[in-house]
């Protein structure tokens, strides 16, 4: 691995049905992040961790939760999804909360 | 909360030079970010701003006025593959990151 990954690339998933998307750096980064983009709205933050074993709130929390277990992984969680869900989702990662953010490649999401 | 706006969309000549304004309005202020998105892909870093200046880095530039709550980028010597959204996102006092709707670059021969 090198860098940041994502999976599923792209997914589409009935309403009401759980998911949860995946992402996982090699880059032993401290902080990561989940934005959501959509047009016209640029990118907006759902959730982050500062480092392992800790989690935050950001702009979009509602329907989505995340888990920090390790430094590598920050798996995004949409409970029971909606259709205002579909979205792409990009994870990011940061050396600590000061340091630049590296992007994922991203998910796209299509809830029915 | 923050109110980062840019321009929609710009549209320059290769070789040209194109600005990208952004305004923002801050509870805290940490730095400023711009990044630039091709079509379907992710978000890569350009240029960091925390204190007035411009940041030089090859053919693109980034200036801040932190008491006006501004920045630009400025692209030299334009490509073709220049052309992408930027994207500008500033730090507030917790260190999270508010981005800018993004503006479309369109780079024409």
């Amino acid at each position: 691995i090198a860098g940041i990954t994502q999976a599923p690339t792209s997914q589409i998933l009935a309403a009401g049905r759980r998911m949860t998307l995946r992402c996982t750096q090699d880059m032993r980064h401290n902080a990561m992040y989940w934005y959501r983009q959509d047009l016209g709205l640029g990118l907006r933050l759902i959730h982050y961790s500062n480092t392992a074993g800790t989690t935050g709130k950001g702009e979009v929390p509602d329907g989505y939760s995340v888990s920090r277990a390790n430094t590598d992984d920050f798996p995004l969680t949409l409970a029971s999804a909606v259709p205002s869900q579909t979205s792409v989702y990009f994870c990011a990662s940061s050396r600590d909360s000061r340091g630049e953010q590296f992007f994922g490649p991203g998910t796209r999401l299509t809830v029915l | 909360g923050q109110n980062i706006d840019q321009p929609t969309e710009m549209t320059a000549t290769e070789g040209a030079i194109v600005q990208i304004n952004c305004t923002y309005q801050t509870s805290g202020f940490n730095g400023l970010f711009w990044y630039q998105q091709h079509a379907g892909e992710a978000p890569t870093f350009l240029s960091y701003n925390v204190l007035d200046g411009l940041e030089e880095k090859g053919r693109f530039s980034s200036f801040l006025s932190r008491s006006k709550g501004y920045s630009y980028l400025l692209l030299k010597e334009l490509q073709m593959k220049d052309s992408a959204s930027y994207l500008c996102a500033v730090r507030d006092g917790d260190y999270k990151l508010s981005f800018g709707a993004g503006t479309t670059v369109t780079v024409r021969a």
